[in-house]
């Protein structure tokens, strides 16, 4: 399995614009999640889908962010508009619902507002 | 209440010596104990786990140590070495609830 595959690796944009993420998942994991990772808060959780079904957007920062998971293989991340503070990494992770909670992380977006 | 706290948040550790990072979380519920493993450019990966039924498990050089009456956990690398130089994340989760990190410590290992 190539794991879970994330793109674009890097983006630079600027404030303003529309940046959209995307996530492919481990084929056979049902449940998919995105992190955001900076320095001051760390890892931070913002949604995650559980058979493609949104479960917890709690920690969405604001209406800026949408997630969308269409079907079991796919899952974008949008910002719009995108402004300087988005600037981190973020990351998608799977894993299977049932049993141990055990996630497999993509290798990560590094989003650059100017 | 959902908050897992980790210490130090940096680690210089001489090659051959043991590296020690702690975690303390609030929420006796949580009942699952991951530790990840994250080198640069990369996605965290899980290094280690436990339950809160056994208060130590060893895979390796890496070892967890578990105290529940204390609500503390702590991760023990022995005689580290420089390929372990990466940042180490712990979490708790209940069940298969979403996981809540630990801000990180990021280890180095002098050769």
């Amino acid at each position: 399995d190539a794991g879970v595959i994330q793109s674009p690796r890097h983006e630079v944009t600027e404030m303003g614009q529309e940046v959209t993420l995307r996530c492919k998942p481990i084929s056979g994991h049902n449940s998919l999640f995105w992190y955001r990772q900076t320095m001051m808060r760390g890892l931070e959780l913002l949604i995650y889908f559980n058979n493609n079904v949104p479960i917890d957007d709690s920690g969405m920062p604001e209406d800026r962010f949408s997630a969308k998971m269409p079907n079991a293989s796919f899952s974008t991340l949008k910002i719009q508009p995108s402004e300087p503070r988005d600037s981190a990494v973020y990351f998608c992770a799977s894993s299977l619902l049932s049993g141990a909670n055990v996630l497999t992380f993509g290798a990560g977006s590094r989003l650059t507002v100017l | 209440q959902q908050q897992v706290k980790q210490s130090p948040q940096s680690l210089i550790v001489q090659k051959g010596g043991i590296s020690i990072i702690n975690c303390a979380y609030e929420n006796t519920a949580f009942d699952y104990f991951p530790w990840y493993q994250q080198f640069p450019g990369k996605g965290p990966a899980l290094l280690i786990a436990i339950r809160p039924d056994v208060s130590e498990k060893k895979e390796g050089r890496f070892t967890i140590s578990f105290n529940k009456s204390a609500k503390q956990f702590s991760l023990h690398i022995m005689d580290s070495q420089p390929g372990d130089s990466a940042t180490y994340f712990c979490a708790a989760s209940k069940g298969a609830q979403k996981l809540v990190f630990g801000q990180g410590t990021r280890l180095t290992i002098n050769p």
